[in-house]
């Protein structure tokens, strides 16, 4: 059975930083793409970041570039997210998802999510 | 990349079917073959539907079917039932190699 569960977030103030971790089972994680996904409370559904099976393509959303890295470790079947310079807007829940073997989508199994906050 | 639109609800009665619409442009929707659909019950992770405009996973059920014309993508419920009342999105593909997600339909069951 496949299982992401994700780690990591909580309460952090604007401009701190944070690492979110994706744990991943029941399939064979080097070979898919994987992607973080938020929502913000009430609202929609946004594409953050997505990896390569081997991180050779990493691709960002124009709202975390340049602030939020994506990164995996194939050998301990694990997915990250580190945030930095955190804004209120990045409040939301952080849904790790599995991509394709050979794209990064569809999205075809979600994690539970874990809440990110920023706020003073 | 602006999110793709979606109505922001459709209505149903048992047994009746409903469309929803994901209009985008010529970089993502009406670019690619790279459509998907996900449904997401409140307090739930979302659950893929339909992918590659009209492919349904293994376990989702042929009630539900997907098409696109031009810039639109559509995603059909025939036979609605209560338990398909849910929030729906839509996601492309884009020319930029990323993903863009629709704004978001809440279904209502009559």
């Amino acid at each position: 059975e496949v299982q992401l569960v994700e780690s990591g977030g909580g309460l952090v103030k604007p401009g701190g930083s944070l690492r979110l971790s994706c744990a991943a089972s029941g399939f064979t994680f080097s070979s898919y793409s994987m992607n973080w996904v938020r929502q913000a409370p009430g609202k929609g559904l946004e594409w953050v970041s997505s990896i390569s099976s081997s991180s050779s393509y990493i691709y960002y959303a124009d709202s975390v570039k340049g602030r939020f890295t994506i990164s995996r470790d194939n050998a301990k079947n694990s997915l990250y997210l580190q945030m930095n310079s955190l804004r209120a807007e990045d409040t939301a829940v952080y849904y790790c998802a599995r991509g394709g073997v050979v794209t990064a989508f569809p999205f075809d199994y979600w994690g539970q999510g874990t809440l990110v906050t920023v706020s003073s | 990349q602006s999110a793709l639109t979606q109505p922001a609800s459709v209505s149903g009665s048992p047994g009746q079917s409903i469309t929803i619409s994901c209009t985008g442009t010529s970089s993502d929707v009406g670019g690619y073959n790279y459509v998907s659909w996900y449904q997401q019950h409140p307090g739930k992770a979302p659950k893929l539907m339909i992918y590659d405009v009209s492919n349904r996973p293994s376990g989702v059920s042929n009630r539900f079917s997907g098409s696109k014309s031009g810039n639109t993508a559509s995603l059909t419920i025939s036979g609605l039932q209560a338990e398909d009342e849910a929030d729906y999105y839509c996601s492309s593909y884009t020319s930029s190699s990323t993903q863009v997600f629709g704004t978001g339909t809440k279904v209502t069951v009559l």
